[in-house]
């Protein structure tokens, strides 16, 4: 199986800063990497696919990098409405696979 | 509108039979991929397996598989995940996912979750 590592598990910014969220696969594959964003009490929504295409609907301050072994997810100015728990996952291979999460808080 | 409905919170004794449904609307239901991914009590995702219900052909996570069984009815869009035997340990939020292959395989719709209690 694919290992899909996030760093850092949590982060507390201000509302305006730029975040970055890096996710380091165990393997290396194409851009079958995805984000998702999950605010607490609801179900996940795709933000990111294919490591940098936006999702419809999503706002331009997220966007997504990375190639190889080394993704990551950027918001450029925080709202508070950006309060959540950031997943990426790889669709390369089966088993498909998740990183452990990131929750972002608002300082 | 596109969506994916899901049947209510579920609640089961151990070992008795269990079953919980996705309702796909608003897109053409045989053309994707569907499935269900798990999330235990404040922990991650997990991806259990999904179906293509053209042809019902079904793969699964190799940590579920023998455990659960999805399925897939096109007469009705409606996908299941049924346990014969549940545990304790399958107490998790379940989520149905619509994967849409334009998006190398992104999970690009999700249901709005069921709650799953397995309890004596």
């Amino acid at each position: 199986d694919i290992q899909m590592t996030q760093s850092p598990s949590a982060l507390s910014a201000s509302v305006g800063d730029r975040v970055t969220i890096t996710c380091r696969a165990s393997q290396t594959f194409n851009n079958y990497l995805n984000w998702y964003q999950q605010k607490p009490g609801t179900a996940p929504k795709l933000l990111i696919y294919a490591a940098s295409n936006l999702q419809s609907g999503v706002p331009s301050r997220f966007s997504g990098s990375g190639s190889g072994t080394e993704f990551t997810l950027t918001i450029t100015s925080l709202q508070p409405e950006d309060v959540a728990t950031y997943f990426c996952q790889q669709t390369y291979s089966l088993p498909y696979t998740f990183g452990q999460g990131t929750k972002l808080e608002i300082k | 509108e596109v969506q994916l409905v899901q049947s209510g919170a579920a609640v089961t004794r151990p070992g008795e039979f269990l079953k919980i449904s996705c309702e796909a609307l608003g897109y053409s239901f045989a053309k994707y991929w569907i499935g269900w991914v798990r999330q235990m009590p404040g922990e991650g995702l997990e991806w259990m397996g999904v179906i293509y219900p053209g042809d019902s052909f079904t793969t699964y996570n190799p940590s579920f598989e023998g455990q659960v069984t999805i399925s897939a009815d096109r007469s009705t869009n409606t996908a299941s995940l049924q346990w014969t035997s549940p545990k304790a340990s399958d107490s998790a939020m379940y989520y149905c996912i619509r994967q849409e292959g334009l998006k190398l395989g992104a999970f690009d719709l999700w249901g709005q979750g069921t709650l799953v209690t397995v309890s004596s």
